[in-house]
């Protein structure tokens, strides 16, 4: 698995409140990522990490912010969540270069009420 | 920007009858890999191909990228209950982010 740990396994929020997940690794890879599930739609990178304090913008950035203070931590917050958000997270790493290969954490089931 | 298309959206199959999942890019790959997810699981790495027209096999499992390096293809032969999944197929666009396609979900009938 990686050394990939995802808090917490299971939310449940208010609609309006802020959220934060997360991503913590045990083997100090560069490459992190954030991913959203949903039916129909695969996976969709939220945002993403080269390293500490380096991070961008995915393909569905609206609405999340990250943070990478630490090698081995990657949060991802709603800033304020909304119903739209309900969905399965995952945190992901990839071992030696960007767009490789990659190991999934064990996902975060969010649901906004 | 660029799109992965992904086909079927599922496929059931008895025991031992095999099953082909194709992937379509709407654009030029420098890589594509494959992931497994087991329902309520995550996604698990299951291969990644780089050249063009590569072939790799995987026990029952055979990866192709297409020539024009924007087509690829999962096929198993003889599936067994253990292939129940979803198979994802993904590759990186020029923004430096990777798209995956909407996965193909597989089960076996025993």
């Amino acid at each position: 698995d990686a050394g990939i740990t995802q808090s917490p396994r299971h939310k449940v929020t208010e609609t309006g409140t802020p959220v934060t997940l997360r991503c913590h690794q045990t083997e100090n890879h560069r490459y992190m990522y954030w991913y959203r599930q949903d039916p129909g739609h695969g996976l969709r990178l939220i945002h993403y990490s080269y390293g500490v304090k380096d991070t961008d913008k995915g393909e569905v950035s609206d609405g999340y912010s990250v943070s990478r203070s630490k090698t081995e931590d990657f949060l991802l917050t709603l800033e304020s969540a909304t119903s739209s958000q309900t969905s399965v997270y995952f945190c992901a790493i990839s071992l030696q270069a960007p767009n490789t290969e990659a190991f999934f954490g064990q996902g975060t089931r969010l649901t906004v009420v | 920007g660029q799109q992965v298309m992904q086909i079927p959206q599922y496929q059931h199959v008895q025991e031992g009858e095999d099953f082909t999942t194709y992937c379509n890019s709407s654009t030029t790959l420098s890589n594509i890999q494959w992931y497994k997810q087991r329902p309520g699981g995550h996604p698990v790495f299951l291969i990644q191909l780089v050249k063009s027209g590569e072939v790799k096999k995987q026990k029952r499992l055979t990866f192709q990228f297409g020539e024009a390096k924007k087509n690829s293809s999962l096929h198993i032969t003889a599936t067994q209950t253990t292939d129940v999944g979803t198979y994802f197929c993904a590759g990186p666009n020029n923004n430096n982010d990777m798209r995956f396609g909407a996965g193909t979900r597989l089960t076996v009938k025993p």
